[in-house]
C-alpha cells in the first residue's frame, strides 16, 4: 500500500520569510512524488514533481522541494513567502512497481497562511 | 484553451434522486478521475478511466457510477445509495498510464449538497 502524511493541518508564516510545507511518504518500488496548491472552492493547481534525476525540484510561482529518500520525505519549500501564497496544499505520491502503476495518493492538506 | 470543465458548479438535490455531474476535457488524455474532497480528509478516488468504454473502482465507488463513452468525457452519477453525498467533486485528466509521471490536470469542481 502507499501513503502520504502531511503532519500539519495548518501552517502560518510571516510574508517574506521563509517557509516549508512537510510530506512524507510511504510506498513499494520507486515513487512519483507531487505537490498540489488549491485556492478556496477552486480546483487543485500543479505545482511540481519529483520523477527522478536531481532531488531539488523547482516548480511553479517560487516553490521548490527536495526529495530525501532515506526520509522517505518531500517537503515543500520557497525562500520568501507572499499572502498571496496562502491556501490549502497537497502532497501526492505515486509508485510503479511489479510492472503496474498505481493511482495517485493524496496527503490530507496543509493549509498555509501567510501573515502580512 | 485547453482544459477540464466540470458544470454544474453548485448543484442542490433532495434526498432519493440521483444527480449526474458532467465532466468534459479537450487536452486529449486517456485517463480520467473523479476524487471527492471533504474537509480535513484529501481527495478520495471515486471512479477512473483509462480509456474509452473501460473504468475501474476507485476507494469510495459505492453509491456512484460512471461512464466512459467518448474519450473527452466522463460523467459522474450521484445515486440515491450514496449515504452521504454532500461534498465537493473534483474531476481531473492526465495522459495516463503511457506517461507514469504525468501530473493530473483538475477542474474547478462541483459541489453538491442534499437538502
Amino acid at each position: 500500500a502507499q501513503s502520504v502524511a502531511q503532519p500539519e493541518d495548518q501552517v502560518n508564516v510571516a510574508e517574506g520569510n521563509p517557509l516549508t510545507v512537510k510530506c512524507t511518504y510511504s510506498v513499494s518500488g520507486n515513487p512519483y512524488l507531487f505537490w498540489y496548491v488549491q485556492y478556496p472552492n477552486r480546483g487543485l493547481q500543479f505545482l511540481l514533481k519529483y520523477i527522478t534525476g536531481d532531488n531539488l525540484v523547482k516548480g511553479s510561482y517560487g516553490f521548490e522541494a527536495e526529495f530525501n529518500k532515506s526520509q522517505t520525505s518531500f517537503h515543500l519549500k520557497k525562500p520568501s513567502a507572499l499572502v498571496s501564497d496562502s491556501a490549502l496544499y497537497f502532497c501526492a505520491v505515486r509508485s510503479f512497481s511489479s510492472g503496474s502503476a498505481r493511482q495517485l495518493t493524496f496527503g490530507s492538506g496543509t493549509q498555509l497562511t501567510v501573515l502580512p | 484553451d485547453g482544459g477540464i470543465t466540470q458544470s454544474p458548479k453548485y448543484l442542490f438535490r433532495k434526498e432519493g434522486q440521483n444527480v449526474t455531474l458532467s465532466c468534459e476535457q479537450n487536452l486529449n488524455h486517456d485517463a480520467m478521475y473523479w476524487y471527492r474532497q471533504d474537509p480535513g480528509q484529501g481527495l478520495r478516488l471515486i471512479y477512473y478511466s483509462q480509456i474509452v468504454n473501460d473504468f475501474q473502482k476507485g476507494d469510495i465507488a459505492e453509491g456512484y457510477s460512471v461512464s466512459r463513452e467518448k474519450k473527452e468525457s466522463f460523467p459522474l452519477t450521484v445515486t440515491s445509495a450514496q449515504k452521504n453525498p454532500t461534498a465537493f467533486y473534483l474531476c481531473a485528466s492526465s495522459e495516463g498510464h503511457r506517461v507514469l509521471g504525468g501530473e493530473l490536470f483538475f477542474g474547478e469542481g462541483s459541489r453538491l449538497t442534499v437538502l
